[in-house]
């Protein structure tokens, strides 16, 4: 079935450093993609999201990629800070418009190290 | 700014019992969805309403019913409660024809005993 993944469960980077958090989605006729930063014991936080018609967009120290070509998105943190620590999961909504439930991959968790 | 509001944050069952989660979206978001995350898990979308009427259904369960009232807030009833229905149940909350971003809640955490 159509999937959405993430290649690596945990990612740790040094604080300061950038990071880069990919994931693999299979559905190439998906349309909308978002980032959602979940800590623990609380709901998932949108962060940044795509639209299919795009390959890069950026907000306040985060930048998301997209390439159709390879099914591929990933997240970068520029200039990592200790409360950047959380799971990271990429999610993929079919149809854009729609009141479609998202379809989410295998969170990353990153850590932070002082 | 409101955000989505879920009751009861916690909630302890017994097999077999029966459970009431609530959901009250964002003003003038008028689409809620729910979401169960099992431990270390991602979430995973059960179903979700727009203007009253259910839109989208994923993996709930038959023992689990669902729906919103006039006032856009939503519940979810889940009847003889399993050890595997023990997880995290986010609702998440949209607004038609504006954006395609679900705000989630705290969630509610059930733990079936």
């Amino acid at each position: 079935g159509e999937s959405v993944g993430l290649h690596l469960p945990t990612l740790s980077v040094q604080e300061g450093d950038n990071s880069i958090i990919n994931c693999a989605y299979s559905n190439s006729a998906s349309d909308y993609f978002i980032w959602y930063k979940q800590e623990s014991g609380k709901g998932p936080q949108f962060i940044i999201d795509i639209r299919s018609n795009m390959d890069k967009r950026q907000g306040q120290r985060v930048t998301v990629l997209l390439n159709k070509t390879v099914k591929h998105l990933s997240l970068q943190i520029a200039a990592t800070q200790p409360g950047d620590s959380a799971v990271y999961f990429c999610a993929e909504n079919p149809l854009a418009g729609g009141a479609d439930g998202l379809t989410f991959g295998k969170g990353t968790h990153l850590i932070i190290q002082p | 700014a409101a955000g989505v509001i879920q009751s009861p944050r916690h909630l302890i069952k017994e097999k077999r019992e029966t459970a009431t989660l609530k959901c009250y979206p964002i003003p003038r978001h008028d689409t809620v969805y729910w979401y169960q995350q099992g431990p270390g898990q991602d979430p995973q979308f059960l179903i979700s309403f727009y203007e009253k009427m259910q839109s989208d259904k994923g993996s709930i369960p038959d023992r689990f019913s669902a729906q919103q009232f006039s006032d856009y807030h939503s519940e979810l009833n889940m009847s003889s409660l399993e050890l595997g229905d023990s997880a995290l149940y986010f609702c998440a909350s949209s607004q038609s024809g504006r954006t395609d971003t679900q705000y989630f809640g705290p969630g509610t955490r059930l733990t079936v005993l």
